[in-house]
């Protein structure tokens, strides 16, 4: 199973937008990338996922590059309520049963 | 997107008790169900793997005798505390998959807080 490296935590400020990138240097062909969010005492929340260069949706960006060994979570203009740890994992693959392994997460903290 | 609830949320027991704790999909049918532990300020672990109908799979480190793991429907699957002790203190949360296309789509529990005295 691929495993990421992602930055141990990150500051901002509200309104600006959060680039957190993840490593994945030996990602398998049929793996994809999911981004989760975790607040504390809570089950990990799914943001988004995506195979190949660009997904996005109501709450966030996803951006993978043509070679896929890293990945990079924008979330746009963010608010207190995005302090959260986010979580890269990479999987999910139908014949591997969809075993996720998570890594250590980022810490993000949103101030005003 | 799917729900997935545990039971109880939070749970507080004397050493040397069982406790077990419930994984419910309720929307859809689960093709395999996964279950993590947290301790403060570190990520989610991995536990085991749990598919219906069959033995679970436990991660290198777990203590099968330990945590029993029990997926009677497609829907259920129970993680046993068993002989608990102050070092099992920690959150539980499981995970329940389902099969879309070529890969698996996978739903979070919101997490029982286990509190061993």
């Amino acid at each position: 199973l691929a495993k990421t490296t992602q930055p141990i935590s990150m500051d901002s400020y509200e309104g600006q937008e959060v680039n957190i990138t993840c490593s994945h240097n030996n990602i398998a062909t049929n793996d994809y990338i999911t981004w989760y969010q975790q607040f504390p005492s809570q089950g990990p929340r799914f943001i988004i996922q995506g195979y190949k260069t660009k997904v996005t949706n109501e709450v966030a960006s996803l951006f993978i590059p043509a070679d896929r060994k890293s990945s990079t979570l924008s979330l746009p203009r963010v608010s207190l309520s995005d302090t959260a740890v986010y979580y890269c994992l990479v999987g999910l693959n139908y014949n591997q049963g969809g075993k996720l392994i998570f890594g250590q997460g980022t810490e993000l903290s949103v101030k005003p | 997107g799917a729900v997935v609830s545990q039971h109880p949320s939070w749970v507080i027991c004397k050493s040397g008790t069982s406790v077990k704790i419930e994984c419910r999909s309720l929307d859809f049918q689960a093709t395999t169900m996964f279950w993590y532990r947290q301790f403060p300020k570190q990520s989610l672990m991995l536990m085991a793997t749990s598919n219906e109908g069959s033995k679970a799979t436990y991660e290198q480190g777990v203590e099968k005798d330990k945590f029993l793991i029990n997926h009677a429907s497609l829907t259920l699957s129970t993680l046993t505390v068993t002989s608990a002790h102050p070092e099992d203190s920690s959150f539980y949360i499981c995970s329940a998959s389902r099969a879309s296309g070529t890969y698996n789509e996978q739903f979070f529990g919101p997490g029982t807080r286990l509190t061993v005295l």
